[in-house]
């Protein structure tokens, strides 16, 4: 079946402009996850959707940052005035339970670089 | 506080030779374990992952990882090594309910020909 998807794979913008990143995620897929790598870094949590209820925004590092999730479906990612420090790969991520567990599916991800 | 490490940044083997990444892990309860690989400009593709049970656990492409609860080790193994095993590989933990996984920071494994 489909895996989840990211749109688009590499965004190039300029500093102060606004972005916003698509994650269409495997269907019937309840949770939702954002992450950001940087070049040679682990991942950084950003958020995370589960079903109905209020998102986890533990991760989001400014209030530049924020992410909504329509439908229980499809999830959005918007970067307000970016700043150079935001280049990143995003990755979003989607799971279900799997023997108990959930297990996340990631997506190919989002190049973003900000000149 | 909760926390994975992977101890190696970077992993060197010969093609055919065996290989082990190392994760240890800190955290109250019971862990649940994963690995995921990211091969060059892919996203993360699950592995394997440790639950309960057996503490062998088999997963993807040969790899299997044995969770070792007296040294909070899961570390990532596989009988003989292919050049196209090379790939950044990450090892993950949560615990109970809470659905936010720990990552370690990643291990480079390079398998030359």
């Amino acid at each position: 079946g489909a895996g989840v998807s990211q749109s688009p794979s590499n965004k190039v913008t300029e500093k102060g402009k606004d972005v916003e990143l698509r994650c269409d995620p495997i269907s019937g897929h309840t949770a939702l996850y954002w992450y950001r790598q940087s070049l040679g870094q682990g991942l950084e949590f950003l958020i995370y959707f589960q079903g109905n209820s209020a998102p986890d925004k533990s991760g989001l590092p400014s209030d530049r940052f924020s992410a909504e999730r329509t439908g229980g479906s499809v999830s959005t990612l918007t970067i307000q005035r970016t700043q150079q420090e935001d280049s990143a790969v995003y990755l979003c991520a989607s799971s279900t339970r799997l023997a108990g567990v959930d297990t996340q599916y990631f997506g190919p991800g989002t190049r973003l670089t900000v000149l | 506080a909760q926390s994975v490490a992977q101890p190696e940044d970077q992993v060197n083997v010969a093609e055919g030779n065996p290989l082990t990444v190392k994760c240890t892990y800190s955290v109250s309860g019971n862990p649940y374990l994963f690995w995921y690989v990211q091969y060059p400009n892919r996203g993360l593709q699950f592995l394997l992952k440790y639950i309960t049970g057996d503490n062998l656990v088999k997963g993807s492409y040969g790899f299997e990882a044995e969770f070792n609860k007296s040294q909070t080790s899961f570390h990532l193994k596989k009988p003989s090594a292919l050049v196209s095993d090379s790939a950044l590989y990450f090892c993950a933990v949560r615990t109970g309910n809470n659905r936010k996984l720990i990552w370690g920071l990643g291990t480079s494994l390079a398998v030359n020909p």
